[in-house]
């Protein structure tokens, strides 16, 4: 069974620096990794996604995600942190099996960017 | 192009009634989903409808009922809600042409049922 953790419900960071959202995976073939961004009182929106290639994968508002084969992890990034990034994140994953497979959310990791 | 669109955006009930959750897609994705989110439990994913004319449990199907009425349109149905249904859901889309496709969000139903 495919599962994906985020292992911290919130994460503090002040403005103007780098932050870190954790996500490890645990899927039986080849991973399909997404992270998507729910603001407050909002569906959730999507960020980027790792198929396969360059292990740094860039996506929308300027972050970016770092795939790790070895230590099974995909941890969202940005250089430095804007308030405005202040939301829900999760981090999302399927396998690569032929056929429908759904996709396995996180439980969520709500980043706080303090001014 | 309006994308994921659901109705109601709030909605209140009392053990016992029944409603339809109504969701809608402009974008001609095959492919639906609906989830609930509770807190400290992610998304859940309770049924989906990967085309046009198919429909398929998720994880926590027990009391609910879909139907893809279109290839645009995807309904969920409480029939008789409980408590326990109290949560936000959310509807998708997805293209559905390959395995790696972006699902797309509605902004959400709050049901409260009391």
């Amino acid at each position: 069974a495919q599962s994906v953790a985020q292992p911290e419900d919130q994460v503090n960071v002040a403005e103007g620096n780098p932050l870190t959202v954790k996500c490890t995976y645990s899927v039986s073939g080849n991973p399909y990794l997404f992270w998507y961004v729910q603001y407050p009182n909002r569906g959730l929106q999507f960020l980027l996604k790792y198929i396969t290639g360059d292990n740094l994968v860039k996506g929308s508002y300027g972050f970016e995600a770092e795939f790790n084969k070895s230590q099974t992890s995909f941890h969202l990034k940005k250089p430095s942190a804007l308030v405005s990034d202040s939301a829900l994140y999760f981090c999302a994953g399927r396998d690569d099996q032929r056929g429908y497979q759904k996709v396995t959310f996180g439980t969520g990791t709500k980043l706080q960017v303090i001014p | 192009n309006a994308g994921v669109t659901q109705t109601p955006k709030f909605q209140v009930l009392k053990t016992g009634q029944s409603m339809t959750l109504q969701c809608a897609q402009d974008m001609n994705h095959n492919s639906m989903y609906w989830y609930r989110q509770d807190p400290g439990m992610g998304l859940r994913l309770i049924y989906y409808s990967a085309s046009e004319g198919t429909t398929d449990k998720g994880e926590v199907p027990n009391g609910y009922n879909v139907s893809r009425l279109n290839k645009r349109e995807f309904s969920l149905r409480l029939e008789s809600a409980a408590p326990s249904q109290t949560s936000v859901y959310f509807c998708a889309s997805s293209s559905g042409a390959t395995s790696t496709d972006t699902q797309y969000f509605g902004p959400g139903t709050r049901l409260t049922v009391l």
